[in-house]
């Protein structure tokens, strides 16, 4: 049973340019979250998708957005990259359940250098 | 605006010796999360506590919530050194399983 997966595993970047970074989730799972996590720091929350909507969005410029696939997997663009962008991107899935702890189960990460 | 603060941020202990990590949020929830995560590796699910008084163990490991204290604790008993790593908890504030907030992490080093 595969977990979750990502790709790229480290991308480098100058500013100005755009990245996409992809995510599989964890089989059975149909919810995607995404985090950014500086270095030496706890992750941040960026957005969740699911069923295709962006369903929550954490506080980051509109300079991130994302996608879900029928699939469930799912997509981070990043346009106009800073250098502040510089960041382990990690994906997370999980199951929606209503009434339940949903476990959020975290793929490998992509470390994103913007030069 | 929820804040999730972790005490100590960094902690080195002696292997056999017993340390407990604290995790204090600020506003009521009662989804609380803690996750391992090695030097750059992701993020390992460790225990998922969904109620007042939860206590969960996993070999040298226990965690407990206190929702009324908005207070969870991670305890650990006769540290070895594969239990060096970093420590978050993280808190799901909206109760929805969308956005957790994670915060600033433990490190443990364990030393021999």
């Amino acid at each position: 049973d595969a977990g979750v997966t990502q790709s790229p595993t480290h991308l480098i970047k100058t500013r100005g340019q755009q990245v996409t970074l992809r995510c599989s989730p964890k089989s059975g799972h149909d919810t995607v979250s995404w985090y950014q996590q500086a270095l030496g720091q706890g992750p941040q929350f960026i957005f969740q998708y699911y069923e295709e909507e962006e369903r929550q969005r954490g506080n980051f410029p509109d300079r991130f957005s994302g996608h879900q696939f029928p699939n469930y997997s799912s997509e981070l663009n990043v346009n106009a990259l800073l250098l502040g962008d510089s960041a382990l991107y990690l994906c997370a899935s999980s199951l929606a359940r209503r009434g339940h702890g949903v476990e959020q189960f975290f793929g490998p990460g992509t470390r994103l250098t913007v030069l | 605006e929820l804040k999730v603060e972790q005490n100590p941020l960094f902690l080195s202990m002696q292997e056999g010796k017993n340390y407990t990590i604290y995790c204090n949020y600020s506003t009521t929830s009662d989804r609380l999360y803690w996750y391992r995560q090695d030097p750059g590796k992701s993020l390992e699910s460790l225990f998922v506590l969904l109620s007042n008084g939860a206590v969960k163990q996993e070999g040298r490991l226990m965690a407990s919530l206190d929702t009324k204290a908005r207070l969870s604790t991670l305890h650990i008993t006769a540290a070895v050194h594969d239990l060096s790593a970093t420590y978050f908890c993280a808190v799901d504030a909206n109760n929805a399983g969308n956005m957790l907030t994670f915060g600033g992490g433990t490190r443990l080093m364990v030393k021999p």
